[in-house]
Protein backbone atom coordinates (compact mmCIF):
# COMPACT_ATOMS: atom_id res chain seq x y z
CA UNK A 1 0.00 0.00 0.00
CA UNK A 2 0.82 3.95 -0.09
CA UNK A 3 3.59 5.04 2.30
CA UNK A 4 4.48 8.77 2.63
CA UNK A 5 7.31 9.73 4.76
CA UNK A 6 7.84 14.01 5.73
CA UNK A 7 11.03 15.96 6.32
CA UNK A 8 12.03 17.63 8.69
CA UNK A 9 9.71 16.42 11.70
CA UNK A 10 10.55 19.85 12.76
CA UNK A 11 11.76 23.04 10.98
CA UNK A 12 12.78 26.35 13.16
CA UNK A 13 13.29 29.53 10.67
CA UNK A 14 13.75 33.24 11.43
CA UNK A 15 10.73 35.53 10.76
CA UNK A 16 10.46 36.60 7.35
CA UNK A 17 12.40 33.93 6.46
CA UNK A 18 11.04 30.71 3.61
CA UNK A 19 10.12 27.41 4.71
CA UNK A 20 10.60 24.28 3.09
CA UNK A 21 8.38 20.84 4.19
CA UNK A 22 9.19 17.59 1.72
CA UNK A 23 7.25 14.55 1.61
CA UNK A 24 8.06 11.31 -0.44
CA UNK A 25 5.29 9.11 -1.48
CA UNK A 26 5.63 4.98 -2.74
CA UNK A 27 2.25 4.11 -4.81
CA UNK A 28 2.64 6.00 -8.59
CA UNK A 29 -1.30 5.44 -8.47
CA UNK A 30 -1.52 8.33 -6.28
CA UNK A 31 -2.87 11.45 -7.92
CA UNK A 32 -4.20 13.83 -5.34
CA UNK A 33 -1.55 15.74 -2.57
CA UNK A 34 -3.22 17.40 0.09
CA UNK A 35 -0.98 19.56 2.52
CA UNK A 36 -2.90 20.95 6.26
CA UNK A 37 -1.87 22.41 8.69
CA UNK A 38 -3.25 21.68 12.44
CA UNK A 39 -2.80 24.47 14.84
CA UNK A 40 -2.52 22.89 18.84
CA UNK A 41 -6.19 21.27 20.00
CA UNK A 42 -7.47 22.23 16.85
CA UNK A 43 -8.50 19.77 13.50
CA UNK A 44 -6.49 20.14 10.74
CA UNK A 45 -7.38 22.62 7.69
CA UNK A 46 -6.59 22.29 4.07
CA UNK A 47 -4.26 24.92 3.35
CA UNK A 48 -3.20 24.06 -0.12
CA UNK A 49 -3.41 20.75 -2.31
CA UNK A 50 -2.23 19.56 -5.82
CA UNK A 51 -3.08 17.06 -8.15
CA UNK A 52 -1.10 14.99 -10.59
CA UNK A 53 -1.36 16.67 -14.10
CA UNK A 54 -0.43 19.52 -12.21
CA UNK A 55 3.35 20.41 -11.55
CA UNK A 56 2.83 23.74 -9.24
CA UNK A 57 0.39 25.64 -7.79
CA UNK A 58 0.97 28.39 -5.80
CA UNK A 59 -1.67 30.74 -3.24
CA UNK A 60 -0.31 33.60 -2.29
CA UNK A 61 2.69 32.92 0.02
CA UNK A 62 1.97 29.26 0.00
CA UNK A 63 2.99 26.94 -3.04
CA UNK A 64 3.55 23.23 -3.74
CA UNK A 65 5.64 21.67 -6.02
CA UNK A 66 4.84 18.10 -7.62
CA UNK A 67 7.85 15.47 -9.14
CA UNK A 68 5.86 12.45 -10.25
CA UNK A 69 9.10 11.07 -11.79
CA UNK A 70 10.59 11.20 -8.16
CA UNK A 71 7.68 10.68 -6.63
CA UNK A 72 7.96 13.34 -4.23
CA UNK A 73 6.16 16.73 -3.35
CA UNK A 74 7.06 19.81 -0.80
CA UNK A 75 5.33 22.70 0.65
CA UNK A 76 6.97 25.87 -0.05
CA UNK A 77 6.10 29.22 2.37
CA UNK A 78 7.50 32.33 1.87
CA UNK A 79 8.09 35.42 4.04
CA UNK A 80 7.09 33.14 7.36
CA UNK A 81 5.11 34.78 9.78
CA UNK A 82 4.13 34.11 13.51
CA UNK A 83 0.89 32.72 12.76
CA UNK A 84 2.50 30.14 10.53
CA UNK A 85 3.52 28.30 13.81
CA UNK A 86 1.47 25.07 13.95
CA UNK A 87 2.55 21.53 12.51
CA UNK A 88 2.11 20.91 9.06
CA UNK A 89 0.67 17.42 7.32
CA UNK A 90 1.30 16.44 3.96
CA UNK A 91 -1.08 13.47 2.53
CA UNK A 92 -1.06 11.21 -0.85
CA UNK A 93 -3.93 9.55 -2.04
CA UNK A 94 -4.22 6.50 -4.52
CA UNK A 95 -8.04 6.30 -4.34
CA UNK A 96 -11.02 7.17 -1.67
CA UNK A 97 -8.61 7.36 1.48
CA UNK A 98 -5.70 9.74 2.25
CA UNK A 99 -2.15 8.31 3.75
CA UNK A 100 -0.90 10.84 6.04
CA UNK A 101 2.58 11.74 6.63
CA UNK A 102 4.11 12.17 10.08
CA UNK A 103 3.56 16.10 10.41
CA UNK A 104 6.62 18.62 10.77
CA UNK A 105 6.63 21.35 13.76
CA UNK A 106 7.08 24.65 12.36
CA UNK A 107 8.95 27.07 14.77
CA UNK A 108 8.90 30.95 13.51
CA UNK A 109 11.86 32.47 15.59
CA UNK A 110 11.03 36.28 16.11
CA UNK B 1 -22.99 28.20 9.27
CA UNK B 2 -21.85 24.58 7.68
CA UNK B 3 -19.54 22.29 8.87
CA UNK B 4 -18.37 19.91 11.10
CA UNK B 5 -19.28 19.40 14.90
CA UNK B 6 -17.69 16.55 16.94
CA UNK B 7 -18.71 16.76 21.19
CA UNK B 8 -17.58 16.58 23.61
CA UNK B 9 -14.55 18.82 23.49
CA UNK B 10 -13.51 16.91 26.52
CA UNK B 11 -14.18 13.22 27.64
CA UNK B 12 -13.05 11.69 30.84
CA UNK B 13 -13.81 7.80 30.87
CA UNK B 14 -13.17 5.45 33.64
CA UNK B 15 -11.10 1.88 32.29
CA UNK B 16 -13.98 -0.66 31.16
CA UNK B 17 -16.29 1.58 30.10
CA UNK B 18 -17.59 2.62 26.34
CA UNK B 19 -18.00 5.86 25.26
CA UNK B 20 -19.56 7.35 22.36
CA UNK B 21 -17.95 10.23 20.26
CA UNK B 22 -20.69 12.73 18.20
CA UNK B 23 -19.98 13.69 14.52
CA UNK B 24 -21.98 15.98 12.36
CA UNK B 25 -22.08 17.64 9.20
CA UNK B 26 -23.84 19.97 7.69
CA UNK B 27 -21.99 20.07 4.10
CA UNK B 28 -24.19 17.26 2.51
CA UNK B 29 -21.21 15.21 1.77
CA UNK B 30 -21.19 11.54 1.38
CA UNK B 31 -18.30 10.55 2.69
CA UNK B 32 -17.10 10.70 6.50
CA UNK B 33 -13.89 9.17 8.60
CA UNK B 34 -12.30 8.78 12.15
CA UNK B 35 -8.71 9.22 12.80
CA UNK B 36 -6.95 8.64 16.19
CA UNK B 37 -3.96 11.13 16.63
CA UNK B 38 -1.16 10.58 19.27
CA UNK B 39 1.27 13.24 20.70
CA UNK B 40 3.86 13.74 17.96
CA UNK B 41 2.04 11.49 15.57
CA UNK B 42 0.20 11.61 12.36
CA UNK B 43 -3.59 10.45 11.66
CA UNK B 44 -4.17 7.22 11.34
CA UNK B 45 -7.70 5.71 9.72
CA UNK B 46 -9.84 4.23 12.15
CA UNK B 47 -13.62 3.84 10.11
CA UNK B 48 -14.79 4.88 7.48
CA UNK B 49 -17.85 5.17 5.22
CA UNK B 50 -18.51 6.06 1.87
CA UNK B 51 -22.80 6.16 2.18
CA UNK B 52 -25.33 5.69 4.71
CA UNK B 53 -25.82 2.46 6.14
CA UNK B 54 -21.99 1.27 5.23
CA UNK B 55 -18.62 1.63 6.87
CA UNK B 56 -15.66 -0.04 6.14
CA UNK B 57 -12.37 -0.56 9.06
CA UNK B 58 -9.62 1.38 8.07
CA UNK B 59 -6.12 0.18 9.69
CA UNK B 60 -6.44 0.71 13.79
CA UNK B 61 -10.30 -0.54 13.72
CA UNK B 62 -10.10 -3.05 16.96
CA UNK B 63 -11.78 -1.97 19.94
CA UNK B 64 -13.83 0.80 18.03
CA UNK B 65 -17.41 0.45 16.49
CA UNK B 66 -19.52 2.96 14.39
CA UNK B 67 -22.76 3.52 12.41
CA UNK B 68 -23.85 5.32 9.72
CA UNK B 69 -27.84 6.00 9.64
CA UNK B 70 -27.97 9.63 8.51
CA UNK B 71 -26.05 11.00 6.14
CA UNK B 72 -24.99 13.88 8.29
CA UNK B 73 -24.21 11.66 11.17
CA UNK B 74 -21.17 9.30 12.36
CA UNK B 75 -20.81 8.65 15.98
CA UNK B 76 -17.86 6.65 16.93
CA UNK B 77 -18.04 4.29 19.82
CA UNK B 78 -15.01 3.38 21.66
CA UNK B 79 -14.92 0.18 23.31
CA UNK B 80 -13.47 -1.55 26.43
CA UNK B 81 -11.61 -3.23 23.78
CA UNK B 82 -9.18 -0.71 23.27
CA UNK B 83 -6.27 -1.35 25.06
CA UNK B 84 -5.08 1.98 25.23
CA UNK B 85 -8.29 4.85 24.12
CA UNK B 86 -6.41 8.05 25.50
CA UNK B 87 -5.80 10.22 22.30
CA UNK B 88 -7.15 13.15 20.26
CA UNK B 89 -10.02 11.90 18.08
CA UNK B 90 -10.73 13.43 14.59
CA UNK B 91 -13.79 13.10 12.63
CA UNK B 92 -14.13 14.02 8.72
CA UNK B 93 -16.12 14.32 5.73
CA UNK B 94 -15.22 14.49 1.94
CA UNK B 95 -17.40 14.80 -1.11
CA UNK B 96 -16.96 11.35 -3.47
CA UNK B 97 -15.81 12.26 -7.28
CA UNK B 98 -16.01 8.86 -8.58
CA UNK B 99 -13.04 6.79 -7.83
CA UNK B 100 -11.25 9.68 -6.23
CA UNK B 101 -10.89 11.23 -2.95
CA UNK B 102 -11.38 15.30 -2.56
CA UNK B 103 -10.94 17.46 -0.12
CA UNK B 104 -11.54 16.36 3.21
CA UNK B 105 -12.87 18.71 6.05
CA UNK B 106 -12.42 17.78 9.61
CA UNK B 107 -14.03 18.83 13.16
CA UNK B 108 -12.61 20.44 16.04
CA UNK B 109 -11.60 17.02 17.68
CA UNK B 110 -12.65 15.57 20.66
CA UNK B 111 -10.02 14.75 23.45
CA UNK B 112 -10.45 11.44 25.01
CA UNK B 113 -8.80 10.81 28.62
CA UNK B 114 -8.87 7.40 30.21
CA UNK B 115 -8.65 7.31 34.27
Amino acid sequence: GENVEQHPSTLSVQEGDSAVIKCTYSDSASNYFPWYKQELGKGPQLIIDIRSNVGEKKDQRIAVTLNKTAKHFSLHITETQPEDSAVYFCAASPDYQLIWGAGTKLIIKP
Amino acid sequence: DGGITQSPKYLFRKEGQNVTLSCEQNLNHDAMYWYRQDPGQGLRLIYYSQIVNDFQKGDIAEGYSVSREKKESFPLTVTSAQKNPTAFYLCASSIIAGANTDTQYFGPGTRLTVL
